[in-house]
């Protein structure tokens, strides 16, 4: 079992519609959570960074972590093609530790 | 945001051959990066961990002979892909910390290049 699972997708919304993307962990001991953006052939761009629970809202996006159920989510709001990419969820156990990835969940916004 | 820079981005060399990936923070000073491979639709791999001024930590499974990593300052390190053969192919990221940044207590915000596309032919 990985220690972070996220679903590959793909997801497919129209435009305007609001996406929601979760990861799934096992390790109860990650503390940081990040969510990353990655276009094709291109570095991952952090979206957003989160400590242990709680909601996080910047703009469009949303994170939400739910320790006790091991659970992360990200929601962008008013979808846009712009927005089709691959999401990454990662965490780690302390700051500046090594990052564990989920596997990705490639997303597509119709126009 | 900070910037972390990757040379090439993409590079072709034929098998036998040594490749070397430069990964530089252009506007922070890392004393840590790190460096993932990762293949067509798949996750990051981490492979291993570069500090500066002493030797890198590599995960379970990377031979540090074959990926060389030197992390001569705190502004670069490069990963040396030694006698490449095609299996070397993909796509390797690196990554830095800002320590200066306040995301939180400490950061675990993680800056990331925007990768290099090795195709050993």
């Amino acid at each position: 079992q990985k220690e972070v699972e996220q679903d590959p997708g793909p997801l497919s919304v129209p435009e305007g519609a609001i996406v929601s993307l979760n990861c799934t962990y096992s390790n109860s001991a990650f503390q940081y959570f990040m969510w990353y953006r990655q276009y094709s052939r291109k570095g991952p761009e952090l979206l957003m960074y989160t400590y242990s629970s709680g909601n996080k809202e910047d703009g469009r996006f949303t994170a939400q972590v739910d320790k006790s159920s091991k659970y992360i989510s990200l929601f962008i709001r008013d979808s846009q093609p712009s927005d089709s990419a691959t999401y990454l969820c990662a965490m780690t156990k302390a700051a500046g530790n090594k990052l564990t990835f989920g596997g990705g969940t490639r997303v597509l916004v119709k126009p | 945001g900070a910037v972390v820079s990757q040379h090439p981005s993409w590079v072709i060399c034929k098998s036998g051959t040594s490749v070397k990936i430069e990964c530089r923070s252009l506007d922070f000073q890392a004393t840590t990066m790190f460096w993932y491979r990762q293949f067509p639709k798949q996750s990051l791999m981490l492979m291993a961990t570069s500090n500066e001024g002493s030797k890198a930590t590599y995960e379970q499974g990377v031979e540090k002979d074959k990926f060389l990593i030197n992390h001569a300052s705190l502004t670069l390190s490069t990963l040396t892909v030694t006698s490449a053969h095609p299996e070397d192919s993909s796509f390797y990221i690196c990554s830095a910390r800002d320590p200066g940044l306040a995301g939180g207590p400490g950061t675990g915000e993680l800056f990331f290049g925007e990768g290099s596309r090795l195709t050993v032919l």
